[in-house]
């Protein structure tokens, strides 16, 4: 079955602390994609990064990297330098071959970062 | 940068009333979504359409609901009888091409209220 854990639910920190969401997902395809979305306080959602099951290189842009790790089914995302900005429910989602690419998303972390 | 649009961005309608919500893909996408997200809660998936048909829907996508293309721009979310529980907004979103790593472009959304 495909599912999405985003366990942190809510995380708060100060202006300029690094912060690192977690995503944990299940999937029994061995091709697979991983998103990264942002929901600000407006409500739209900001497509981030996507990430195939093949390529497990780490990437950065700019204050933004991502951490994908097969063995531990993970894909993490961490913000250094945080700013007031990037207050936002962020969410982790899942697309394989459970049925063409529907997004399954995670419940989402509520990020609030306060200067 | 081309856009999706929904329309209206916010629909007030009372119990047992049909609405209509309203998406503009982008012009070159041939896969379009609707997805809902209850106040709080994750983003799930509702229905894919592609070739002027249904390719995947949920649970949640029951005989009250129905989608269309009505013409060559407009995609279409209907819900027959509105119930309490389908308060939510509503999220639109298109592709390109149908595979999994595409990108889905997600419209602002349109937030239903039933009252």
């Amino acid at each position: 079955a495909q599912k999405v854990t985003q366990a942190q639910t809510e995380i708060s920190v100060v202006e300029k602390e690094d912060v690192t969401l977690d995503c944990v997902y299940e999937t029994r395809d061995t091709t697979y994609y991983l998103f990264w979305y942002k929901q600000p306080p407006s409500g739209e959602l900001v497509f981030l990064i996507r990430r195939n099951s093949f390529d497990e290189q780490n990437e950065i842009s700019g204050r933004y990297s991502w951490n994908f790790q097969k063995s531990t089914s993970s894909f993490n995302f961490t913000i250094t330098a945080s700013q007031v900005v990037d207050s936002a429910v962020y969410f982790c989602a899942l697309s394989d071959n459970g049925g063409y690419n529907k997004l399954i998303f995670g419940a989402g972390t509520r990020l609030a970062v306060h200067p | 940068e081309p856009e999706v649009t929904q329309t209206p961005s916010h629909q007030v309608t009372q119990m047992g009333q049909e609405v209509i919500l309203r998406c503009v893909p982008i012009s070159n996408h041939l896969y379009f979504y609707w997805y809902r997200q209850i106040l709080g809660q994750k983003v799930e998936f509702l229905v894919s359409f592609y070739n002027n048909e249904i390719s995947e829907k949920s649970e949640i996508f029951d005989d009250q609901f129905s989608v269309e293309r009505p013409d060559g721009s407009n995609f279409t979310l209907k819900i027959r009888s509105t119930k309490l529980e389908d308060s939510a907004m509503y999220f639109c979103a298109s592709s390109e091409q149908g595979g999994r790593s595409d990108e889905q472009y997600f419209g602002p959304g349109t937030r239903l209220t039933v009252t």
